[in-house]
């Protein structure tokens, strides 16, 4: 299930389900989305992005919708397993500007 | 993608002192940015490094306060300066060759004042 930390949202899956990590962004000219996922004491590390002119992308057990009418973002995990445990954070960019604006991030416990 | 390392990794520090946080890239990149992550929230971005003028500091964020450096494409640093307690934070950089285009993060800087 999902809860509220003291910090970030969490979000709990037994290990072999699939994962659905939301994200709603804030500016409708946002054009250029990405999904990081980051371990800890690691650095964000890049899974996948994502432009506007597109509603879906998929890459190797990843999966990212975009929903521009109601401005929400997610990032579909298949199969989850223990090494995707980490936070994951989506980052929306305006083409032509250099600017990211992060989400607050959704930590991602797998159950064994 | 660009590989970004960071250094230190961590760092304990008085308050008062200052510390340089560097920061390399293996190849050249157009942009260069330095965040600041507080444990267990998102990042926020102090400053763009440009390559050759002074950094683009984002609203909070001063140049006394936190010096930036970008002397190539590939390389810059960040001071904390006259650090306090409320600096304790973990410090990341990243690179991007432009905008519209993924930015890669080192695995960060862990700092801690005293």
């Amino acid at each position: 299930g999902e809860s509220v930390g003291l910090h970030l949202p969490t979000l709990s899956v037994q290990e072999g389900d699939n994962s659905i990590i939301n994200c709603a962004y804030s500016n409708s000219a946002s054009d250029y989305f990405i999904w990081y996922k980051q371990e800890s004491g690691k650095g964000p590390q890049f899974i996948i992005d994502i432009r506007s002119n597109m509603d879906k992308r998929q890459g190797q057990r990843v999966t990212v919708l975009l929903n521009k009418t109601v401005k929400h973002l997610s990032l579909q995990i298949a199969a989850t397993q223990p090494g995707d445990s980490a936070v994951y954070f989506c980052a929306e960019n305006t083409s032509g500007t250099y600017k990211y604006i992060f989400g607050t991030g959704t930590r991602l416990k797998v159950l064994a | 993608s660009a590989v970004i390392s960071q250094k230190p990794s961590r760092d304990i520090c008085q308050r008062g002192t200052s510390l340089t946080i560097q920061c390399q890239v293996d190849s050249q990149v157009t942009m260069m940015f330095w965040y600041r992550q507080q444990p267990g929230q998102s990042l926020t971005l102090i400053a763009t490094a440009n390559q050759g003028s002074e950094a683009t500091y984002e609203s909070g964020f001063v140049i006394d306060k936190f010096p930036i450096s970008r002397p190539n494409l590939t390389f810059s640093t960040l001071t904390v300066s006259n650090m306090s307690p409320e600096d304790s934070s973990i410090y990341l950089c990243s690179a991007a060759t432009g905008g519209g285009q993924p930015q890669h993060f080192g695995d960060g800087t862990r700092l801690s004042i005293l």
